[in-house]
């Protein structure tokens, strides 16, 4: 069963304009909540996650993602975009039925038109 | 800077051969974490461990794939015989599970190529 689902699997924006991903998850009780980003030949860098503390979470590089229970979401934003955003994207739960085990979406590859 | 290292970076081997990927998480943390990355599968979890004792490995072939933790240094990852089918980029991960969920950090990755 699909536990976080990315919506997206190629984003387009145009330099300066607003970026914005989205992540949903499935599961009754909230879990943990993470964006992780991956430049070309590198690993993944943690961007932001969510932990049950507030619901607006503020990571690197400008980003920013808002859970929303009612909507099982977590989607990532950024108010501007930057050449240096694009990169491949990764929505990630953890805390699932009690493991703590980290699974991933399928990644949402944004790029950035001059 | 602590970071997760990961040996080698690329290895192409031919079929039916053994390849071992290594990791070395970072000290201190308590959970490694196997992925394996493909264009058409994107990331799946192979394998974790909490304590260098292994949790999950449902998302690892049994028959051909392997994983350890000799010590809480290095984790190891084998597959033989490989195929080309497990040709991918390997990653390991490390974090410290707390409060019910874990913070992954994650290594370069091994390229893997299997001809």
């Amino acid at each position: 069963a699909q536990s976080v689902t990315q919506l997206g699997s190629h984003v387009s924006v145009s330099e300066g304009a607003l970026v914005l991903l989205r992540c949903n998850y499935s599961s009754s009780v909230p879990p943990y909540l993470f964006w992780y980003v991956q430049y070309p030949n590198q690993g993944l860098q943690l961007l932001l996650k969510y932990t049950s503390a507030a619901t607006l979470v503020k990571g690197i590089n400008g980003f920013e993602a808002e859970f929303k229970k009612s909507e099982t979401s977590f989607h990532l934003t950024k108010p501007s975009a930057h050449m240096s955003d694009a990169a491949e994207y990764f929505c990630a739960v953890s805390g699932l039925q009690g493991a703590q085990k980290l699974v991933f979406g399928q990644g949402t590859r944004l790029t950035i038109n001059p | 800077d602590a970071r997760v290292t990961q040996t080698p970076r690329h290895k192409v081997t031919e079929m039916g051969q053994e390849v071992t990927m290594r990791c070395q998480p970072i000290l201190g943390h308590n959970t490694v974490f196997w992925y394996r990355q493909t264009m058409m599968q994107g990331l799946e979890l192979l394998a974790y461990f909490r304590n260098r004792a292994p949790l999950d490995d449902s998302g690892m072939p049994k028959d051909r794939f392997s994983a350890e933790m000799p010590d809480a240094t290095l984790a190891t990852l084998k597959i033989q015989p490989s195929e080309p089918r497990d040709s991918a980029v390997y990653f390991c991960a490390s974090g410290l599970g707390t409060g019910g969920h874990t913070e992954a950090f994650f290594g370069q990755g091994t390229r893997l190529t299997v001809v």
